[in-house]
């Protein structure tokens, strides 16, 4: 139930298009949903994040969609550029959490062909 | 302002040996949590610090042990080391223990056991 799930696993899209990456869960009691993108050699960096209370988050190119009663969301790129070839992270946690221990995906591997 | 900062970069050590990684946070901050992120997967919580108290731990074993000094800095401990204790050894501030607790991660330890 704490885990997040998360797809594709890699991804491959042409400059100028869109990515998007989806994931799942299951505890319902999730209440931060946060993206984070990591390139090699580098930590993660958190580029996007949504509470439940709203269904869609938009940040410059990158927009969060939210479906609480499915509990999924999603990271959409706009106008993908090479230097958005990373690995992407979805990521969930709990204001019950004692500690704030957020829970992972699996992560994408985006490519972004010039 | 500097980021967050680990240190060392890399290290290799080999079975049955102890690790010491250590954390500096982001000026100000006084939340410090760590996680592990084996190749290919998504960052996994193993312990959360604030104010010198620890405030989270995720399912990893005894072994693992970590603390936090009054300059909030941290420090983890990995003893009787295994193979499977090969990763890259995140670590992640946040000013506050709240949700939403946005966390600014380091660039890692890269911990190779032999």
């Amino acid at each position: 139930q704490q885990q997040v799930k998360q797809s594709p696993q890699s991804l491959i899209v042409q400059k100028g298009g869109i990515s998007i990456i989806n994931c799942a869960y299951e505890n319902t009691a999730f209440d931060y949903f946060p993206w984070y993108q990591q390139f090699p050699g580098k930590g993660p960096a958190l580029l996007i994040a949504i509470r439940p209370d709203v269904s869609e988050k938009k940040e410059g190119r990158f927009t969060i969609s939210f479906n609480k009663s499915a509990k999924q969301f999603s990271l959409h790129i706009m106008d993908s550029q090479p230097g958005d070839s990373a690995t992407y992270f979805c990521a969930a946690s709990t204001s019950e959490s004692y500690g704030q221990n957020f829970v992972f995906g699996p992560g994408t591997r985006l490519s972004v062909l010039p | 302002d500097a980021g967050v900062t680990q240190s060392p970069t890399h290290l290799i050590k080999t079975r049955g040996q102890q690790v010491t990684l250590r954390c500096s946070p982001i000026s100000g901050h006084k939340s410090v949590s760590w996680y592990q992120q084996v190749l290919g997967q998504g960052p996994q919580f193993i312990f959360q610090y604030y104010e010198k108290e620890e405030r989270g731990r995720g399912n990893f074993p005894d072994r693992f042990s970590a603390r936090q000094f009054p300059n909030y800095s941290s420090e983890l401990n990995v003893n009787a080391l295994l193979l499977g204790d090969s990763a890259l050894y995140l670590c992640a501030s946040s000013l506050i223990l709240s949700i939403p607790n946005e966390q600014f991660f380091g660039p890692g330890t890269r911990l190779t056991v032999l």
